[in-house]
């Protein structure tokens, strides 16, 4: 079985400041791994995915994420922070079965980010 | 493109109640997964479905339900409702076949309270 535990459950920065959101996996086969963003009241919305090609994924708005194999991890980061980052962030992780992955999405339990002006 | 769409938005129920909610998948897809988010908490995954059977299942009880219809829709049915079954049910679908990874498109939720 899989899971994700994510490193605090609130993280707060300044607008212009470095985010990192902390996502540790835990999983007996080669992991696809996700992060996806989640606004008041709104469903979820995908930022990037590690598919076992580049360890070092880009995705929307500035983020990405590095895939650290031997950490188990799955940080998000972004440079510098905007007011509308503002939002609550998921990790989550599903498995592959012959090279196809269904889709089972396992998730941590989210972080919320603030963003100070 | 429509996107995935949910209805109703808002249910409110009282226990043991039976309820119904439905999910139309994006253009183009044909598999159909759903998922209960209570609050503060990560979405947890309920069932998917595929060519209108049941493919995989969570650690959810049999009061729990799903179908597909031909059209790839779908309906997630909750009997006996319990108090703490009120969460926000998101549905999500992708392209069921192929190799490699299926992204998951999600819907806005469905925000069920039980009383």
């Amino acid at each position: 079985a899989q899971s994700v535990t994510q490193l605090g459950s609130h993280v707060s920065v300044s607008e212009g400041a470095l985010v990192l959101l902390r996502c540790n996996y835990s999983s007996s086969v080669p992991p696809y791994l996700f992060w996806y963003v989640q606004y008041p009241n709104q469903g979820l919305q995908l930022l990037l995915k590690y598919t076992s090609a580049a360890t070092l994924v880009k995705g929307i708005n500035g983020f990405e994420a590095e895939f650290k194999k031997s950490e188990t991890s799955f940080h998000l980061t972004k440079p510098s922070a905007h007011m509308s980052d503002a939002a609550e962030y998921f990790c989550a992780v599903s498995v592959s079965a012959g090279g196809t992955s269904y889709g089972k999405l396992t998730f941590g339990q989210g972080t919320i980010l603030t963003v100070h002006p | 493109d429509a996107g995935v769409t949910q209805s109703p938005t808002h249910l409110i129920k009282t226990r043991g109640q039976q309820v119904t909610l439905r999910c139309s998948p994006k253009s183009g897809h044909d598999t159909v997964s759903w998922y209960q988010q209570a609050l503060g908490q990560g979405p947890q995954f309920i069932f998917q479905y595929y060519e209108e059977e049941e493919r995989q299942r969570g650690n959810f009880p049999d009061r729990f339900s799903g179908h597909q219809f031909p059209n790839y829709s779908s309906e997630l049915n909750v009997n006996a409702l319990l108090l703490g079954d009120s969460a926000l049910y998101l549905c999500a679908s992708s392209s069921g076949t192929g190799a490699g990874v299926s992204e998951q498109f999600f819907g806005p939720g469905t925000r069920l309270t039980v009383l």
